[in-house]
């Protein structure tokens, strides 16, 4: 069974708009990740927010994490073309030692029209 | 450094084949998985392995054996290919250091039973 449901399922917008996309989850976790995929390639990961972290920023990337209501948002900032593609977020479980063992959502395609 | 390898890029097997998945990774990772990834879906985890001669099963093993006997290797078996099958197919690996677990995701092979 699929751990993290992610909404919107597809997010379309234009060049410089920002995007959000939002991750919940059913049971408790370690940490919390968002990967991007590129059309028919692998995953990259782009960030990690740890359980007792309440938000994050990389670059253009805000996350923030909600243990509280099991749920975890991904802003993209003043997006461009190239961030079209889809984006996962995959929950490590609780329970003491991670190991390397995630759950995926399904993903929300974001296409940013130039 | 190459990452994490997998061969081959596209097969297409026959009902009741066999073959074998190849993964590799250079980055001397203890914590190395196995996904298949089917359209609309996320990734499901099939199995994974926490270091050399250590695995287990993962959300959908069934059809799909694995072993580990170094740190850098870790294949993916088809016993018996049924149409069923016909999925992508990721390896990851990763380390774990303080609940820090970013996977490095490979190409993927992307895997037809006819």
């Amino acid at each position: 069974s699929q751990q993290g449901e992610e909404d919107p399922q597809a997010l379309s917008i234009q060049e410089g708009e920002n995007a959000t996309m939002n991750c919940s989850y059913k049971t408790s976790i370690n940490n919390l990740q968002w990967y991007r995929q590129n059309s028919g390639r692998g995953l990259v990961h782009l960030i990690l927010i740890r359980s007792n972290e309440r938000e994050k920023h990389s670059g253009r990337l805000r996350v923030t994490l909600d243990t509280s209501k099991k749920s975890s948002s991904l802003l993209i900032t003043a997006s461009r073309a190239a961030d079209t593609a889809s984006y996962f977020c995959a929950t490590d479980g609780a329970g003491g030692t991670s190991y390397g063992k995630l759950t995926f959502g399904q993903g929300t395609i974001l296409t940013v029209h130039p | 450094n190459a990452g994490v390898t997998q061969t081959p890029k596209f097969q297409v097997l026959k009902t009741g084949q066999s073959m074998t998945l190849q993964c590799a990774q250079d980055m001397n990772h203890e914590y190395m998985s196995w996904y298949r990834q089917d359209p609309g879906m996320g990734l499901r985890l099939i199995h994974y392995s926490v270091g050399a001669g250590i695995t287990d099963q993962g959300e959908v093993p069934n059809g799909y054996n694995v072993s580990r006997s170094t740190t850098e290797d870790f294949p993916l078996r088809l016993l018996s290919a049924a149409p069923s099958q016909t999925s992508v197919y990721f390896c990851a690996s990763s380390y774990s250091f303080g609940g820090y677990n970013e996977q490095f995701f490979g190409p993927g092979t992307r895997l037809t039973v006819l």
